[in-house]
């Protein structure tokens, strides 16, 4: 059974900060992972999707990266803003289990002006 | 632009009264998914449609139910909502391996 782990929990970084934030998966047989913002309150905006074959996805000041072999993602922010204050949730797409989608816990992000 | 919207944003009902949620796309996505989240928590899938098909995920209680009428609608029935369904209900859909998209969400609280 997939499972997605996002570490850390919670974060707060000062305004102007790049930051990493981490998603590990325990199995590898996925189409694709999909990054998603979540305000509180609200539904889930997707940031980046990143097939299987890929490496990477960029968005403005958002990096996505892929290592399928070893489990894992990461979501790399630069120049953080007060703005990107959000839950952030990545998902996988696993492809031994139908259409179905696998949520990590998320990553509770603050930056600070 | 072509999108998934859901009506309510916020719903209020009464304990033990039936509730029904609505979602509709523009993406002509072939799935549609209906997700439960709870404060803090990652959404958990109820069922989702892979066209008509109807897929109901092993623990999801008899009390939700769901209709797909046609490719555009889907919804959501609650026959006796209790206080423990208070939660987010969020609404999605795909096609192929071109990830998902989400609604806004309805807000059910339960009185």
């Amino acid at each position: 059974k997939q499972e997605v782990t996002q570490i850390p929990a919670a974060l707060s970084v000062p305004e102007g900060e790049n930051l990493v934030l981490n998603c590990s998966f325990t199995d590898s047989a996925i189409y694709n992972l999909q990054w998603f913002r979540q305000d509180p309150g609200k539904g889930l905006t997707s940031l980046l999707l990143i097939q299987s074959s890929q490496r990477e996805q960029t968005s403005g000041r958002l990096n996505a990266s892929l290592d399928k072999s070893s489990g894992r993602s990461t979501l790399y922010i630069a120049a953080s803003q007060p703005g990107d204050s959000a839950t952030y949730l990545c998902a996988v797409h696993n492809n031994n289990a139908g259409n179905m989608l696998t949520f990590g816990g998320g990553t509770r992000l603050m930056v600070k002006p | 632009d072509a999108m998934v919207i859901q009506n309510p944003r916020y719903q209020v009902t009464q304990f033990g009264k039936p509730v029904t949620l609505s979602c509709s796309q523009t993406l002509n996505h072939n799935v549609m998914y209906w997700y439960q989240q709870k404060s803090s928590q990652a959404p958990k899938l109820l069922f989702h449609y892979y066209d008509k098909d109807f897929n109901n995920e092993a623990d999801t209680p008899d009390n939700f139910q769901s209709r797909r009428p046609n490719t555009s609608f889907c919804f959501l029935d609650i026959r006796s909502p209790g206080l423990g369904d208070a939660a987010m209900y969020l609404c999605a859909t795909s096609a192929g391996f071109y990830g998902y998209t989400f609604g806004s969400g309805t807000r059910l609280t339960v009185v």
